[in-house]
């Protein structure tokens, strides 16, 4: 099993630009995540999809949209790309929605906004 | 909401010595609590977690963690430090929400 894996691994953007982050599981979780992760904050929730068909807004969602395309994939989109977006993406899958679980968690992508 | 606090951003020790990085958390509710660890340009791994089983809980790599519910705490322990537990470490509660971490420096 891959897990969770993501794309792409890095990437540059100006500011402006769009982007989407794909994340895929293979654990058949019901839950995704995105984070990001910045110096010193630690891991913030950007939104999460509690199963198929749903998604909410975690801490911070504001610049982003998600797709739960299916129960595999979730994927992050940037519609006009920020330098304040740059960062350290984290895609992430659990068994089912809180609590008690254990959340397994993708490479990461980095991006950097210009 | 459950909200957790990791008391220390950096801490240093050497090797052989012990390890103690601390994690406090808030809530209404018995909690669920975990420790993640990540090394450089990894994702995060899961070190151990809580979930009113047994108060001390083992994990991988020789650590472990107390939880201590009349100090709301849930620190995480190693009796001898190696160089590859270099690494930044985070403690997690029930609502997916993490402490800002704490990275671990091992000095030879």
């Amino acid at each position: 099993n891959a897990g969770v894996t993501q794309t792409p691994k890095f990437q540059v953007l100006k500011t402006g630009q769009s982007m989407t982050l794909q994340c895929a599981q293979d654990m058949n979780h019901n839950s995704m995540y995105w984070y990001r992760q910045d110096p010193g904050m630690g891991l913030r929730l950007i939104y999460y999809s509690a199963s198929e068909g749903t998604t909410d807004k975690g801490e911070v969602p504001n610049g982003y949209n998600v797709s739960r395309l299916n129960k595999r994939e979730f994927s992050l989109r940037l519609e006009s790309a920020a330098p304040s977006q740059t960062s350290v993406y984290f895609c992430a899958s659990s068994e089912r929605y809180p609590p008690r679980n254990e959340q397994f968690f993708g490479p990461g992508t980095r991006l950097t906004v210009l | 909401a459950q909200s957790v606090t990791q008391l220390d951003s950096h801490v240093s020790v050497s090797e052989g010595t012990p390890v103690l990085l601390r994690c406090n958390y808030s809530s209404s509710y018995s909690p669920s609590l975990f420790w993640y660890v990540q090394h450089p340009n990894k994702g995060l791994q899961l070190l151990l977690k809580y979930t009113s089983a047994a108060t001390l809980v083992k994990g991988i790599n020789g650590f472990e963690a107390e939880f201590k519910k009349s100090e709301t705490s849930f620190h995480l322990t190693k009796p001898s430090a190696h160089m590859s537990d270099a690494a930044e470490y985070f403690c997690r509660g029930s609502t997916f929400i993490f402490g800002s971490g704490t990275r671990l420096s091992v000095k030879p």
